[in-house]
């Protein structure tokens, strides 16, 4: 157990649709980040926030933000769901999110989009 | 654009073979360099890492990397395989300059026992 956790597990859903993904990071982890791992792109980062702030942006398309909120676990949002968005969300974690940190990486959510 | 590239994307060994992994980046600059695993049903976690130094790695499980600055390349080895060490293996790179990681597409290793 990484103590990171994700929710929800899997979300089955329709296209057109919204759904939030949330993440708890480790407790004292300031940094959050967000990947996605899909059969044809592999893992892609998405986006990272430290301390509630913005710090990078990866790959990561319009129809979909994120947040981190003073409690400082994070939420993404994926709109208007096409099926290529069906994939694997996770969430990582660090103390303060630097380039050489080690991530701690939650059990991710499968989302299926049909 | 940096990328990461892992040579093989199925391996298949027998029990107490040896074991390389290839892993290779395009970026000139000072790098960090990550092998993350993961184990079947279970989270990705860092195998080892290289950010200066020494340029041979050891990690966890008795996996070691050597960082070849010339050649871009950071392999992953290990003597003597397990059952155990059926897993994806993730080489990973990120930059001085930039939070981001960029992730090679990740080599299937199944050990036969």
């Amino acid at each position: 157990d990484s103590g990171v956790t994700q929710t929800p597990k899997h979300l089955i859903t329709a296209t057109g649709q919204r759904v939030t993904l949330r993440c708890s990071p480790r407790s004292g982890d300031l940094s959050v980040y967000w990947y996605q791992q899909s059969l044809d792109q592999g893992l892609q980062f998405l986006i990272q926030y430290y301390n509630g702030e913005e710090r990078a942006k990866g790959n990561i398309l319009e129809r979909f933000s994120a947040q981190q909120f003073p409690d400082l676990h994070s939420e993404l949002n994926l709109s208007s769901l096409e099926l290529g968005d069906s994939a694997l969300y996770f969430c990582a974690s660090t103390k303060v999110g630097l380039p050489g940190d080690e991530q701690f990486f939650g059990p991710g959510t499968r989302l299926t989009v049909l | 654009a940096q990328s990461v590239s892992q040579h093989n994307h199925h391996v298949i060994l027998s029990e107490a073979a040896s074991l390389e992994l290839g892993c290779n980046y395009s970026y000139g600059g000072t790098v960090n360099l990550f092998w993350y695993v993961q184990y079947p049903g279970q989270h990705l976690q860092l195998l080892l890492k290289y950010f200066s130094g020494d340029p041979l790695v050891k990690g966890i499980k008795g996996f070691e990397a050597e960082f070849i600055k010339s050649k871009f390349s950071f392999n992953l080895r290990k003597p003597s395989v397990q059952w155990s060490d059926t897993a994806e293996y993730f080489c990973a790179v990120s930059l001085d300059s930039n939070y981001q990681l960029i992730w090679g597409a990740g080599t299937k290793l199944i050990i036969k026992p």
